[in-house]
């Protein structure tokens, strides 16, 4: 596609459920980054993928999220075991060439009830 | 630690006026320089990026900004401000010394009066 897709663009989820985001990066983009926004906040960030391998990940908050990028394309944000700070809209963003100057997707806005 | 201070979190302008959001930054190492806009419901825009070389970078938009390293700083400006740039604005930098991530302000709310 022209730019990074993210679905679901919204998610509603009950606390403790289980959650799949999605990123689809500019084809051939070979850097793939996830940024969490907090209302009021600067997005931050969680994790960088180059290529198929987690490059970076010191961002995760903790063990209840994890990433994947298993073909080195399309990335899946899980979280685990929901709680409501984790209400946020999580951002994805892809790079050709795993420097600073990314594309940012429009966001999955994800609350937790 | 790396960090990323936007002052204002609210700044309102009249339309033709000048405008320019401040950033201030905190690194230990050689940064690199962004700002994005955001609009609601939107993704984040690149506006412009210092990477090396002339310290006046121009971007898209009309918008330039300015390094001043003795100052830490990388403010934006814009000469005549539209109604159309009311949005969030945000500041980020990044250093290798620090791996591929970006760090972010909060953020400047823009708003513009006609």
């Amino acid at each position: 596609g022209a730019g990074v897709s993210q679905t679901p663009s919204n998610k509603v989820t009950e606390k403790g459920k289980y959650v799949e985001l999605r990123c689809d990066p500019i084809s051939g983009h070979t850097a793939l980054y996830w940024y969490r926004q907090s209302l009021g906040q600067g997005p931050e960030f969680l994790i960088y993928f180059q290529g198929t391998g987690a490059a970076d990940d010191s961002g995760l908050p903790n063990d209840r999220f994890f990433a994947v990028r298993p073909e080195g394309s399309v990335s899946t944000l899980k979280i685990q075991r929901t709680e409501r700070g984790d209400s946020a809209v999580y951002l994805c963003a892809s790079s050709s060439t795993g420097g600073f100057e990314a594309f940012f997707g429009q966001g999955t806005r994800l609350t937790v009830v | 630690a790396q960090s990323v201070t936007q002052p204002d979190i609210h700044i309102t302008v009249s339309e033709g006026a000048s405008l320019e959001l401040r950033c201030n930054y905190s690194y230990g190492a050689t940064p690199y320089l962004f700002w994005y806009v955001q609009s609601p419901g939107q993704g984040l825009q690149l506006l412009l990026k210092y990477f090396s070389g002339d310290t006046l970078v121009q971007g898209i938009k009309g918008f330039e900004a300015e390094f001043k390293r003795s100052q830490s700083s990388f403010n934006l400006r814009k000469p005549s401000v539209h109604w159309s740039d009311a949005a969030e604005y945000f500041c980020a930098v990044g250093a290798q010394e620090y791996g591929n991530k970006l760090v972010f302000g909060a953020g400047t709310i823009l708003r513009v009066k006609s």
